[in-house]
């Protein structure tokens, strides 16, 4: 089945540490999104790749760093620069980079202790 | 610019109608509609175009008027099953944007018998 999965489903962390969430996806999508989400707040971009080995930096982009060096994985890195990192994390995936739905993973949450 | 939602919460008897609101202070090129039940991940409902063109479920109602840059979602008829948090995405970049959507903070939808 295709699909997007992200591992593990929830992470604790100590503060100063850097963590990466894994996000991969079968669905052959060229567009690859990462989100945070806090509770009254929605959804907000992190960074977001329309192709492989290119990047832009979304909304929130500080105290995050991501890569694409396939297709199908996009990881997110929370680095100790982000100052308030404990959240819930979605990764997405699109066919296209305009005007299509995109497809969201079932998210991590990461504790920071 | 986060575009705003309203109501911010709603509670529906089965079978009663409701229309969710989106408002956006930049111009619009597409509107996205998800939504998300508790702990899961957000599911595309439907998508809204510059010029009238529109990609969802067919159940699915909404309507797009540019010229005042908002998106309103209707339910009708509605069943347990609609309960969640009701998202829209504004795409304010339009195809130099990569498909970047910004989301609103949600609509809380609850349906009971």
């Amino acid at each position: 089945d295709g699909g997007i999965t992200q591992s593990p489903k929830y992470l604790f962390r100590k503060e100063g540490q850097n963590v990466t969430l894994s996000c991969e996806q079968n669905l052959n999508h060229d567009a690859m999104y990462w989100y945070r989400q806090d509770p009254g707040q929605g959804l907000r971009l992190i960074y977001y790749s329309q192709i492989v080995n290119d990047f832009q930096k979304g909304d929130i982009a500080e105290g995050y760093s991501v890569s694409r060096e396939k297709k199908e994985s996009f990881p997110l890195t929370v680095t100790s620069a982000q100052k308030n990192p404990t959240a819930f994390y979605l990764c997405a995936s699109s066919l296209g980079q305009y005007y299509n739905e995109q497809f969201f993973g079932p998210g991590t949450r990461l504790t920071v202790l | 610019q986060q575009p705003v939602q309203s109501p911010q919460a709603v509670i529906l008897r089965e079978g009663e109608d409701a229309v969710i609101n989106c408002s956006s202070s930049k111009a619009l090129y597409s509107v996205h509609w998800y939504r998300q039940k508790h702990g899961e991940a957000p599911v595309f409902l439907m998508i809204l175009l510059k010029g009238g063109e529109q990609k969802g479920h067919e159940k699915i109602s909404a309507s797009f008027n540019e010229k005042k840059q908002q998106s309103s979602l209707y339910l009708t008829a509605s069943q347990l099953s609609y309960s969640g948090t009701y998202f829209c995405g504004t795409d304010t970049l339009g195809t130099g944007g990569g498909n970047k959507l910004t989301f609103g903070t949600g609509t809380q939808l609850k349906v009971e018998l």
